[in-house]
């Protein structure tokens, strides 16, 4: 089985600073790990994924992440904030391969951006 | 190209009554996945349909049904509504040959239980 922890249900930052979302998997088998974004009263909208090619991963609209076997993470950064990046962010896994390829969702992270 | 489509986009129940849900997948895509997302946590899976078979199904109680016909478009079923399953209900589509197996999700229907 496999699940997802997302450290800090909410993060506030300014307008220009670091975005640091925070992702912990766990998995028994190597897994397929997701960045999406949710804009209020809105479906998911993929930032970018990890799937066991190169370990840092560019997504849309400046975000990135770095899968870490060792650390069992896979945190997204962009390295400076828009205020259009306020919205709430979900973590998912996937294991390669299985019969069906469901998402296991961590509980979001809320992002707050301050002018 | 059309992306996935729900209808409806809002929808009120009353407890006990049933409810039917739309999704049509992304242009190409062969296989539907539900998720149920309660207000302020993630989504959750409630089954996959792939040659209008249930794949896969997570742990939802057999008041939730589906369907998948041969356009590869799926309903979501609901029986014996409880105020608990006032939720977005999320449509997610992908293609069963692609081994990113990414998912690509429609703007959900709102179903609130009164």
């Amino acid at each position: 089985a496999q699940s997802v922890t997302q450290l800090g249900s909410h993060v506030s930052v300014s307008e220009g600073a670091l975005v640091l979302l925070r992702c912990n998997y766990s998995s028994s088998v190597p897994p397929y790990l997701f960045w999406y974004v949710q804009y209020p009263n809105q479906g998911l909208q993929l930032l970018l994924k990890y799937t066991s090619a190169a370990t840092l991963v560019k997504g849309i609209n400046g975000f990135e992440a770095e899968f870490k076997k060792s650390e069992t993470s896979f945190h997204l950064t962009k390295p400076s904030a828009h205020m259009s990046d306020a919205a709430e962010y979900f973590c998912a896994v996937s294991l390669i391969k299985a019969a069906g390829n469901k998402l296991t969702f961590g509980g979001g992270t809320r992002v707050l951006v301050k002018p | 190209d059309a992306g996935v489509t729900q209808s409806p986009t809002h929808l009120i129940k009353t407890r006990g009554q049933q409810v039917t849900l739309r999704c049509s997948p992304k242009s190409g895509h062969d296989t539907v996945s539900w998720y149920q997302q309660a207000l302020g946590q993630g989504p959750q899976f409630i089954f996959q349909y792939y040659e209008e078979e249930e794949r896969q199904r997570g742990n939802f109680p057999d008041r939730f049904s589906g369907h998948q016909f041969p356009n590869y478009s799926s309903e979501l079923n609901v029986n014996a509504l409880l105020l608990g399953d006032s939720a977005l209900y999320l449509c997610a589509s992908s293609f069963e040959r692609f081994s990113t197996d990414t998912q690509y999700f429609g703007p959900g229907t709102r179903l609130t239980v009164l």
